[in-house]
């Protein structure tokens, strides 16, 4: 039962070093949103891509932050020069069909930031 | 802005005893309401969802409400039992985007 795989679980990271967080959505879904919890909060969506194209990144912060979701192979979430204040947990979901719920939610990755 | 609104932050509940979660959203563009299941260290995973087509849904112990002239919905959990302590979100979404409530932790005492 192949669900939302996310790795790695648990991530630490030095102020300045970059974060890679992984994501492999529902085998057969091509559709994928990440999302970033933080402490006492919801869950605030970031960006939503398909197969090689992003298609919303309106929650992405303007710097630092990409993502990617390659033909072949996991989406992938980068942060670069990570800062204290992107400790948080973050998810990444996957649909079958664009517009159609549910969204079906990976286990995450909590990252932090020494 | 925070789209929608979730109350209480936290609730205690006696074991058999129902718990009440609220939700008010501002887009009346928003055609898909879901509420999700947390618990700690997992990612939140679907509970049940409504269309405003209609005004309750059920499913087993779960049931929710939902009142469009208000823009409210909630979740009622009957017969509330430990492995129900978790935390609860409403979310709503009129496309791909997922608007989430800060939660509610349900606490659930034996």
């Amino acid at each position: 039962n192949a669900g939302v795989m996310q790795n790695p679980r648990h991530l630490v990271r030095r102020r300045g070093q970059e974060a890679r967080l992984r994501c492999s959505p529902v085998k057969g879904h091509s559709h994928v949103y990440w999302y970033r919890q933080l402490p006492e909060e919801g869950l605030k969506f970031m960006v939503y891509l398909q197969k090689e194209n992003i298609i919303d990144e309106s929650g992405m912060p303007k710097e630092r932050f990409s993502a990617e979701f390659p033909k072949e192979g996991p989406s992938i979430l980068r942060i670069q020069q990570v800062v204290r204040g992107d400790s948080a947990a973050y998810f990444c979901a996957s649909s079958l069909e664009q517009g159609t719920q549910p969204q079906h939610f990976g286990d995450g990755t909590r990252l932090s930031i020494l | 802005q925070q789209q929608v609104k979730q109350s209480p932050q936290s609730l205690i509940v006696q074991k058999g005893g129902i718990s009440i979660i609220n939700c008010a959203y501002e887009n009346t563009a928003f055609d898909y309401f879901p509420w999700y299941q947390q618990f700690p260290g997992k990612g939140p995973a679907l509970l049940i969802a409504i269309r405003p087509d209609v005004s309750e849904k059920k499913e087993g112990r779960f049931t929710i409400s939902f009142n469009k002239s208000a823009k409210q919905f909630s979740l009622h959990i009957m017969d509330s039992q430990p492995g129900d302590s978790a935390t609860y979100f409403c979310a709503a979404s009129n496309d791909y985007k997922l608007s989430f409530g800060a939660g509610t932790t349900v606490t659930v005492r034996a």
